[in-house]
């Protein structure tokens, strides 16, 4: 079976600290993605990435940065927490190929909490 | 673009009934359809999708989805619930011709079945 690994389930942080949320997968998905969900809002892309190295702006890129310097990893950086940003963050990987579905596989998810 | 509606916020159901989760789309060309499943703190696990071919589609926990593609839906189904199935349920859209395989979900639904 596919994983996708978060590394942080639960975190606690204070305005303006910095926040590195990690995600492993093992499948050698060439595409991950970072999500955020929230209620009444369902699941809004933040970032993506296609190869390593490579990324791609999502729908609410603001305030957050990736980096993805191995194929299995891709990470999610918050430079400055600030309040909105209190969420639950989503990690998914997909195949990338002609005739795939483009169906995700997803981690655990990290709960992020901004005071 | 692409979208994906879940016009209910929640439904309620007792348990043994039949359920249907609604979920209609936009989207240029044909379209996958995913339905994904969410429980309390954890991540999106994949419940079935729709490629092509048979309108029915079945997947995991005995669910299944009918593809409509005059009135572009894809409800959710199951012909007995259990308490068990309560949790949170997304639909996603992807069309086929887009260039990078993004999924658009909605917002949720949230299923309730009481005892």
């Amino acid at each position: 079976d596919v994983k996708v690994t978060q590394s942080s389930r639960y975190l606690v942080k204070r305005t303006g600290e910095k926040v590195f949320l990690e995600c492993v997968q093992d499948m050698d998905h060439e595409n991950m993605f970072w999500y955020r969900q929230d209620p009444g809002l369902g699941l809004r892309l933040i970032y993506f990435s296609y190869d390593v190295k490579m990324k791609e702006k999502g729908d609410i890129p603001e305030g957050y940065s990736v980096s993805r310097e191995k194929k299995e990893r891709f990470s999610l950086i918050l430079e400055s927490t600030s309040t909105n940003q209190t969420s639950m963050y989503l990690c998914a990987s997909s195949f990338l190929g002609s005739g795939d579905t483009g169906e995700l596989f997803f981690g655990e998810g990290s709960r992020l909490t901004v005071l | 673009a692409q979208s994906v509606a879940q016009p209910e916020d929640q439904v309620n159901v007792a348990e043994g009934n039949p359920l249907t989760v609604k979920c209609t789309y936009s989207v240029s060309g044909n379209p996958y359809l995913f339905w994904y499943v969410q429980y309390p703190n954890r991540g999106l696990q994949f419940l079935l999708k729709y490629i092509t071919g048979d309108n029915l589609v079945k997947g995991s926990y005995g669910f299944e989805a009918e593809f409509n593609k005059s009135q572009t839906s894809f409800h959710l189904k199951k012909p007995s619930a259990l308490v068990s199935d309560s949790a949170l349920y997304f639909c996603a859209v992807r069309g086929r011709n887009t260039g990078f395989q993004k999924l658009v979900f909605g917002t949720g639904t949230r299923l309730l079945v009481s005892p």
